[in-house]
């Protein structure tokens, strides 16, 4: 079967930083993504993952480990604004997209 | 700016009656768009995927014949809820070939 857990709700302070952590069982891999959602608009694109390694963009910074069937979102200097649901999604052999659950992130003063 | 754009961004319709939403492309050509479906606090599932000139291929569980899908130029797939009732209500998103871009979304409430 194909599986995506990530944990329902974190909360961190502003200023801080948190990891958003994914695992992943699916049949076929053609990439791991990220998307952010907030609340009643449409999720937008934080990082593509298809290689082992980190890849960084400013303050967003995702891992990849396909050994593992593993991710993770590293936001840093968290702000207000970051919270948000956060979104992982495989991209199966398809094409198609596979997301998990979403994790629910509250940053608090 | 966005690349793909969905219309309307919100509609009320009747028990009973179909609604069309519409996916555009906006500065590339999409053979491929998906169309997902997220009820409120959970995630995104996908509904069917839309294959220019030729039939949509819908997941397992997403009655074809309720939810029509038409792809019938390289700039517009159109998503139409037949019949609609109040258990469709829910979030609409289209994203195209290169998957990194969403529509905007629609919500549809049926009442």
């Amino acid at each position: 079967g194909q599986n995506i857990d990530q944990p329902t709700e974190m909360t961190a302070t502003e200023g801080a930083i948190v990891q958003i952590n994914c695992t992943y069982q699916t049949s076929g891999f053609n990439g791991l993504f990220w998307y952010q959602q907030h609340a009643g608009e449409a999720p937008t694109f934080l990082s593509y993952n298809v290689l082992d390694g980190l890849e960084e963009k400013g303050r967003f910074s995702s891992f990849l480990s396909r050994s593992k069937g593993y991710s993770y979102l590293l936001l840093k200097e968290l702000q207000m604004k970051d919270s948000a649901s956060y979104l992982c999604a495989v991209s199966s052999n398809t094409g198609k997209l596979i997301f998990g659950q979403g994790t629910t992130l509250q940053v608090k003063p | 700016g966005a690349v793909v754009s969905q219309h309307p961004s919100r509609v009320i319709c009747k028990s009973g009656t179909s609604v069309k939403i519409e996916c555009r492309s906006l500065d590339f050509q999409a053979t491929t768009m998906f169309w997902y479906r997220q009820f409120p606090k959970q995630s995104l599932m996908l509904m069917a995927t839309s294959n220019e000139g030729s039939k949509a291929t819908y997941e397992q569980g997403v009655e074809k014949d309720k939810f029509l899908i038409n792809h019938a130029s390289l700039t517009l797939s159109t998503l139409t809820v037949t019949s609609a009732h109040p258990e469709d209500s829910s979030f609409y998103i289209c994203s195209a070939n290169h998957l990194q871009d969403f529509g905007e979304g629609s919500w549809l409430t049926v009442v």
